[in-house]
């Protein structure tokens, strides 16, 4: 079964600190790899994804990700916080041969102090 | 191009009652998801639409069904309504389904709260 875990449910960063969000998945399968931001009171906005491409990808607001298959980890990374980057944010995995189904992980707010 | 559409974006219902949301894609989208957010569970897959079929369905009980038109909108149903349904419905939509390049843009959500 595929999953994914996310380390800390909050995190606490300084405005102008680095940003770093952990999500660690399982999949028996290459992954397809989400990440998710959702400000209070709405949806969803995909962040980056990762599709077997380039394990490097880099998405919108300045954040990107690592795909790092020893370590089994998509870790989201921002140099520099700012304080509209509070908000709480989703690692996600589609299901292998379920069409567009993913699985979430718990989520992490990021608060920025500052 | 709009963007994913939910309406109503909050309800209150009590319990034993049904209800019924609704969702609109991305125009040119055909396949939509239905997810469930709780401070408890966190995001949890209800189903999925493609093309009027339901391709995918979660571990909901059956209270919880859908149904998808030929204009790709989709409706969630919950029936016999409990406390514990109050949550946060997001409904999502992608092109087709199930690639692997597919993107899921998301509504805005409705707030179903249960008395």
């Amino acid at each position: 079964a595929q999953s994914v875990t996310q380390l800390g449910s909050h995190v606490s960063v300084s405005e102008g600190a680095l940003v770093l969000l952990r999500c660690n998945y399982s999949s028996s399968v290459p992954p397809y790899l989400f990440w998710y931001v959702q400000y209070p009171n709405q949806g969803l906005q995909l962040l980056l994804k990762y599709t077997s491409a380039a394990t490097l990808v880099k998405g919108i607001n300045g954040f990107e990700a690592e795909f790092k298959k020893s370590e089994t980890s998509f870790h989201l990374t921002k140099p520099s916080a700012h304080m509209s980057d509070a908000a709480e944010y989703f690692c996600a995995v589609r299901v292998y041969n379920q069409g567009g189904k993913l699985i979430f992980g718990q989520g992490t707010e990021l608060s920025v102090k500052p | 191009k709009a963007g994913v559409t939910q309406t109503p974006r909050y309800l209150i219902k009590t319990r034993g009652q049904q209800v019924t949301l609704s969702c609109s894609p991305i125009s040119g989208h055909r396949s939509v998801s239905w997810y469930q957010q709780t401070p408890g569970q966190g995001l949890q897959f209800l189903f999925e639409y493609f093309s009027e079929t339901q391709r995918n369905k979660g571990n909901f009980p059956g209270r919880f069904s859908g149904r998808q038109f030929s204009n790709s909108r989709s409706e969630m149903n919950v029936s016999t309504l409990e406390l514990g349904d109050s949550a946060l419905y997001l409904c999502a939509s992608s092109p087709i389904s199930g690639s692997s390049t597919d993107t899921q843009y998301f509504g805005p959500g409705t707030r179903l709260t249960v008395l």
